[in-house]
């Protein structure tokens, strides 16, 4: 069974208007940490924002904010708004066990198209 | 504070050939893993590296191997290419040390084309 699922593999969004990017995850530990990752056509990941399983408030870093809902394991990444340059490929991964000593999963991506 | 540097940007090869690509962290992070993406399988975990010592591995051939060295800078090797070895290679590095080693920062990448 695939960890980490993203079922959008392309988004459009309108310039300044919000996004929703989906994610949902697959484990059975109770220590693990959600990541969202953007990758830009130059091939470089950057870390966008990060949430641990026990962390109760959802987390935010400036536009971007995740949507953690922990019963229904999905971490979905919202995008406010939304400029140019966040057009790119954006990656959820998960990283689990004990100071999250596992590896890093990654989802397939979703590749998200801001429109003028 | 310089980011994660990764040397070469491109390289081609042929079939059969071994490959070396270098990786150097960010000062003072010890952990540093490595990454296959390609559009097939997306970004597949290769191993993970601390204080020179092998931490984690990921589903690979024993073609894929990988070192650290004690300045953390790390390198990883392919022996033997395949056509399917063709990819980008990222590296990532982190503290690796808790509370603050889930952030992890990537290099560039190193774009391997094996003909």
């Amino acid at each position: 069974a695939q960890k980490i699922t993203q079922t959008q593999p392309g988004m459009f969004v309108q310039e300044k208007e919000a996004v929703t990017l989906d994610c949902t995850y697959d484990t059975s530990d109770q220590s693990y940490g959600l990541f969202w990752y953007k990758q830009p056509s130059s091939g470089e990941m950057i870390f966008l924002i990060y949430q641990g399983s026990y962390d109760e408030q959802n987390a935010t870093e400036g536009r971007y904010s995740l949507n953690f809902q922990k019963a229904r394991k999905s971490a979905n990444l919202v995008i406010s708004a939304s400029q140019l340059g966040d057009s790119a490929m954006y990656f959820c991964a998960m990283r689990e066990g004990e100071n999250y000593g596992q590896n890093f999963v990654f989802g397939p991506g979703t590749r998200l198209s801001v429109l003028p | 504070k310089a980011g994660v540097t990764q040397t070469p940007r491109y390289l081609i090869k042929t079939r059969g050939q071994q490959v070396t690509l270098s990786c150097s962290p960010i000062s003072g992070h010890r952990s540093v893993s490595w990454y296959q993406q390609t559009p097939g399988q997306g970004l597949q975990f290769l191993f993970e590296y601390f204080s020179e010592t092998q931490r984690n591995k990921g589903n690979f051939p024993g073609r894929f191997s990988g070192r650290q060295f004690s300045n953390s800078r790390s390198e990883m090797n392919v022996s033997t290419l395949e056509l399917g070895d063709s990819a980008l290679y990222l590296c990532a590095s982190r503290t690796g040390t808790p509370p603050s080693s889930y952030e992890q920062y990537f290099g560039p990448g190193t774009r391997l084309t094996v003909t």
